[in-house]
């Protein structure tokens, strides 16, 4: 099945210290997206990509980066980890940007930071 | 400012119908989106209006004026998986989804 995958679901990592999120899709949709959610708030785009074309939102610190090497991946790294960073990280795909891009998540990778 | 309005958290009963409202205030209009979210999963798709009406699929039913900023989602014949939020998206004029904070909804047997 097509499909969003992210990895890993879970990450644990302390202050300060750098830590990797990946997102592959089997769908070859144009789009990536980076979503931060905290509970009970809506998700937060961080930045996407149409297809190599990087657009990063204005209030997204530096801490965060992200790179997209192919079509099916995308990662997001975060430097220096801070408390306030603990969330659930969300990568969608759509085919188009537009009206008929429909959002497609992946699971999820809830991070801790100790 | 853009803004997207859902109540909070809602409760209804097995069986019943509940209908969860979204109003708008977004520059530019490209659609308006609606997703379920379980508690610690990815959102996943349910719905997409652009034009004004109502659009059925199976027990769920998204309603869309634009004249109004206004969107609800109708459920029906409410199950226990169906607890979950439910959040409401816009698409703006740059084509950037405007996010609302996602309606609880609880199901009660």
């Amino acid at each position: 099945d097509a499909m969003v995958i992210q990895n890993p679901r879970y990450q644990v990592t302390q202050f300060g210290k750098p830590v990797t999120l990946s997102c592959s899709q089997t769908l070859n949709h144009n789009v990536m997206y980076w979503y931060q959610q905290k509970s009970s708030q809506a998700p937060k785009l961080l930045f996407h990509y149409y297809d190599k074309d990087f657009n990063n939102e204005a209030d997204t610190p530096d801490n965060f980066q992200s790179r997209r090497p192919n079509t099916s991946f995308c990662f997001l790294d975060i430097r220096s980890p801070g408390l306030g960073d603990a969330a659930m990280y969300l990568c969608a795909t759509s085919i188009t940007a537009g009206g008929a891009g429909t959002q497609y998540f992946g699971p999820g990778t809830r991070l801790t930071v100790l | 400012g853009q803004n997207i309005d859902q109540p909070t958290e809602m409760t209804a009963t097995e069986g019943a119908i509940v209908q969860i409202n979204c109003t708008y205030q977004t520059s530019g209009f490209n659609g308006l989106f609606w997703y379920q979210q379980h508690a610690g999963e990815a959102p996943t798709f349910l719905s997409y209006n652009v034009l004004d009406g109502l659009e059925e699929k199976g027990r769920f039913s998204s309603f869309l004026s634009r004249s109004k900023g206004y969107s609800y989602l109708l459920l029906k014949e409410l199950q226990m998986k169906d607890s979950a939020s439910y959040l409401c998206a816009v698409l703006d004029s740059n084509y950037q989804l405007i996010w609302g904070a996602g309606t609880k909804l609880i199901i009660k047997p």
